[in-house]
């Protein structure tokens, strides 16, 4: 089945400076790769997500990179603010019937 | 904006007992899942559920749970016989038959066996 594994498990950055966290798969065949946001003791929300016919996608302060090749992918925060302190799960799934299955999550600190 | 709820939200029950957690998927979505996050780790799957059968579990599925969609708009997730390693965040997700990877989550039943 499919593994992610994410990197890094922490990451403390300082307001306005950029945050990365990528992200493997194992699976050749997923073909969609969605990034969530969870805040503490609260549900994992869909913040942008990219199918495998697209390299890169764009959605104003995040951006999210897939490289098919090498089997991974990246979520790029820029400009980052204080309320983007969560944990990030970057996830695979070969769309269809199987499960969606997440990496072990960045816990991101924005540092004002 | 349509959602995934569910219910309870915290439930607090002792060790043995049977526990079930009800979801109310999206309402034309069709694809159901089961997800648990043992607090501070990761979301693990349990178990998909899709045209009223199970299409996925995994090992964590074991045969103390079992799934049910008893009418056209709840999703159960029933633990017969509750051990203090199943205290977690349990999430219902739901996704459409358009991007059935594209998952909603509901905000989660909190289990806490004593």
């Amino acid at each position: 089945g499919e593994n992610v594994e994410q990197h890094p498990s922490t990451l403390s950055v300082q307001e306005g400076d950029s945050a990365v966290i990528k992200c493997t798969y194992s699976d050749s065949a997923s073909n969609y790769f969605p990034w969530y946001k969870q805040e503490l003791g609260k549900r994992p929300q869909l913040i942008i997500d990219i199918r495998s016919n697209v390299g890169e996608k764009k959605d104003q302060r995040i951006a999210v990179t897939l490289n098919k090749t090498a089997k991974h992918f990246s979520l790029h925060i820029t400009e980052t603010q204080p309320e983007d302190s969560a944990v990030y799960f970057c996830a695979a799934i070969y769309s269809g019937n199987t499960p969606l299955v997440f990496g072990k999550g960045t816990r991101l600190s924005v540092i004002a | 904006e349509p959602e995934v709820t569910q219910t309870p939200s915290h439930q607090v029950t002792q060790m043995g007992q049977e526990v079930i957690l009800r979801c109310v998927p999206i309402s034309n979505h069709l694809y159901f899942y089961w997800y648990r996050q043992i607090l501070g780790q990761k979301v693990e799957f349990l178990v998909s559920f899709y045209n009223n059968e199970i299409s996925e579990k995994s090992e964590i599925f074991d045969d103390q749970f079992s799934v049910e969609r008893p009418d056209g708009s709840n999703f159960t997730l029933k633990i017969r016989s509750t051990k203090l390693e199943d205290s977690a965040m349990y999430f219902c997700a739901s996704a459409g038959t358009g991007s059935p990877g594209e998952l909603f989550f509901g905000e989660g039943s909190r289990l806490t066996v004593l």
